[in-house]
Formats: structure tokens, sequence, C-alpha cells
């Protein structure tokens, strides 16, 4: 089966630095994507990894390991409008998005 | 319209009636998707459609069905609804299989 595992939750201090963790197992791999989002609102895009390595946005950052089916988000200087719920999903075979369940950040003053 | 746009926002809905969520993006895309989201669970794919005039099931395509007359709207239909469809609503769009998909604001559904 597939299968997307992330932290269910995770706390962190305002201005620090975390990483939240995102591993899979698809049928096939084409492309992984973090989304974040805030509480009652829709999904949106941070970031986008094909290829193993370092994607740098600004103060979010994201890495995949295709060998390892391992990626993580790292968010620095950490704002409190960072506190919200990010999303891993894997593009699979037929091109379809598997969606973890997300890991709701909280960024405590 | 900018972008992706849902209705209704919210609704409840009595068991056992006939229900369609609308949705409309002007960005001509060609994907476009139906999610569901629960509680501790991911988004979970229902339906989704390649191009205008085609769809195809998702993972959990039991008691919705779609249509896609045309590039910018994707309704989705319950034919009669049961509580176990209370849920947030998300339709989604996407330039192709390869890009990043954008969602509308979400339809929360409540059947009572």
């Amino acid at each position: 089966g597939q299968n997307i595992d992330q932290p269910t939750e995770m706390t962190a201090t305002e201005g620090a630095i975390v990483q939240i963790n995102c591993t899979y197992q698809t049928s096939g791999f084409n492309g992984l994507f973090w989304y974040q989002q805030h509480a009652g609102e829709a999904p949106t895009f941070l970031s986008y990894n094909v290829l193993d390595g370092l994607e740098e946005k600004g103060r979010f950052s994201s890495f995949l390991s295709r060998s390892k089916g391992y990626s993580y988000l790292l968010l620095k200087e950490l704002q409190m409008k960072d506190s919200a719920s990010y999303l891993c999903a894997v593009r699979d075979s037929n091109y379809q998005l598997i969606w973890g369940a997300g890991t709701k950040l909280i960024i405590k003053p | 319209i900018a972008g992706i746009t849902q209705a209704p926002t919210s609704q409840i809905l009595a068991a056992g009636r006939r229900m369609t969520l609308r949705c409309t993006q002007d960005m001509r895309h060609n994907a476009m998707y139906w999610y569901r989201q629960d509680l501790g669970l991911g988004l979970r794919l229902i339906h989704y459609s390649n191009t205008a005039g085609t769809t195809g099931k998702g993972e959990v395509p039991d008691g919705y069905s779609v249509s896609r007359a045309n590039t910018d709207d994707f309704p989705l239909t319950l034919a009669s609804a049961v509580p176990s469809q209370t849920s947030v609503y998300f339709c989604a769009s996407s330039d192709s299989g390869h890009t990043e998909a954008f969602f509308g604001q979400g339809t929360r559904l409540t059947v009572v």
C-alpha cells in the first residue's frame, strides 16, 4: 500500500528553527510537495522536490532523499504566523498526489 | 473570479438528500480534483479529471459523482447523502500532472 508518515504535532519557539520530517512508501515517485494549511483555510503550496538535495526558498527549505524515501521541511526564524499544519504529499506513478495526515506546528512566544 | 472558487462555503444537509458542490477555476488548468479532509486523516482523493470531458475515480469515490463538461467547472454530486459524508471538501486544479495544485477555500458539509 501507499503510505506517507509525518509527526502529528510539533512545538517550537518563536525565532527558532524546526524540522518537520516526512517518510513515504508509494508506487512510483514523481515529486514531493509541501503545503501549509492554516486552521479553517485551504492548503497553499510551499515547495516541490523531484531530485535529491535541498531546495531553499526564503525562510523555508525542503530536502529530499529518494533512496531513503525521506524528506524534511526546515523552517528558520520562526514567526507566530507559521503556526499551521504542514502537509507532505507525493505524486505517484499515476501522477496522483498521496497525502500525509499533516503535522500541526505550534509556535510559542 | 480569481483562482478557484467553491460554493457553498458551508451546508447542513439532511440525510438522503441530493447535493451538488460547485467548483470553478479561471486559470485554464487542465487537471481538477475533489478531495475530502477529515480530522486525523490526510486529504483523500474522491474524483479527478485530467482534461475536459474525462473523469476518473480516486481513493474514495463511492457515493459521489462528477462531470467535466468544460475546462472551468468541476461539480461534485452526492446522490443521497449519508452522515459519513460529513467532511470538508476541497476542489483543486493544476496546469498538468507535473505542477503544484491550487485549492479552493473549501466547503464544510454536515450531513444530519
